[in-house]
């Protein structure tokens, strides 16, 4: 089965820019998802196909996606993006969708 | 509004049955593909079923042969039937849509239903 790679932890100064990354066996070939998820809440899709934005998203969230890595950008980081980010793809192989293991990212 | 709205969790002993419910607004759950993810306490995400537009049905292999997806039409609502529940099966239920017939990622969350399997 498809395996998604995650950095356990991602740590960035506010202000700064965070990148999380998601590696995968040529996940460039395939559409990547992006969620956060805050404790008590529900997960909201901050990213979506490699790189756009569901309405209401900031501009300071974006996405790339080439060869077998897909990055997850926030910039401008403030207290408020302290979260888990988990990134996802459709497994066409087994028709399952697959999630990657989470990073939490932590405003110093 | 769009809106996903999951009932039917609870605690429950090793080996029991539950159903879940999700009940949906401001959208038709036959003409977009449906799921089911949890969360375990401390854990990540993990998708558990999904039921597309027509009648097809998948399942994580964790899950696979105990728990069964299913639509309601007329009530608008997507279930989840689980039996032979596990204690590692404990988790936040979350019910979600995947927009049309597309793999365009999850944009409509429930604000999920806790399942506590416990003797």
């Amino acid at each position: 089965s498809y395996v998604l790679t995650q950095p356990p932890s991602v740590s960035v100064a506010p202000g700064q820019t965070a990148r999380i990354t998601c590696e995968g066996n040529n996940i460039g070939g395939k559409s990547v998802h992006w969620y956060q998820v805050k404790p008590g809440q529900a997960p909201g899709m901050v990213v979506y196909d490699d790189n756009k934005r569901p309405s209401g998203i900031a501009e300071r969230f974006s996405g790339s996606n080439s060869g077998n890595t897909a990055t997850l950008t926030i910039s401008r980081v403030g207290l408020g993006d302290e979260a888990d980010y988990y990134c996802q793809v459709w497994d066409t192989s087994g028709d399952h969708w697959v999630f990657g293991g989470g990073s939490k990212l932590t405003v110093l | 509004e769009v809106k996903l709205v999951e009932s039917g969790g609870g605690l429950i002993q090793p080996g029991g049955s539950l159903r879940l419910s999700c009940t949906a607004s401001g959208f038709t759950v036959s003409t977009n593909y449906m799921n089911w993810v949890r969360q375990a306490p401390g854990k990540g995400l993990e998708w558990v079923s999904i039921i597309y537009s027509g009648v097809s049905t998948y399942y994580a292999d964790s899950v696979k042969g105990r728990f069964t997806i299913s639509r309601d039409n007329s009530e608008n609502t997507v279930y989840l039937q689980m039996n032979s529940l596990r204690v590692e099966d404990t988790a936040v239920y979350y019910c979600t849509r995947v927009p049309g017939d597309t793999i365009l990622g999850m944009d409509v969350w429930g604000q999920g239903t806790t399942v506590t399997v416990s003797s």
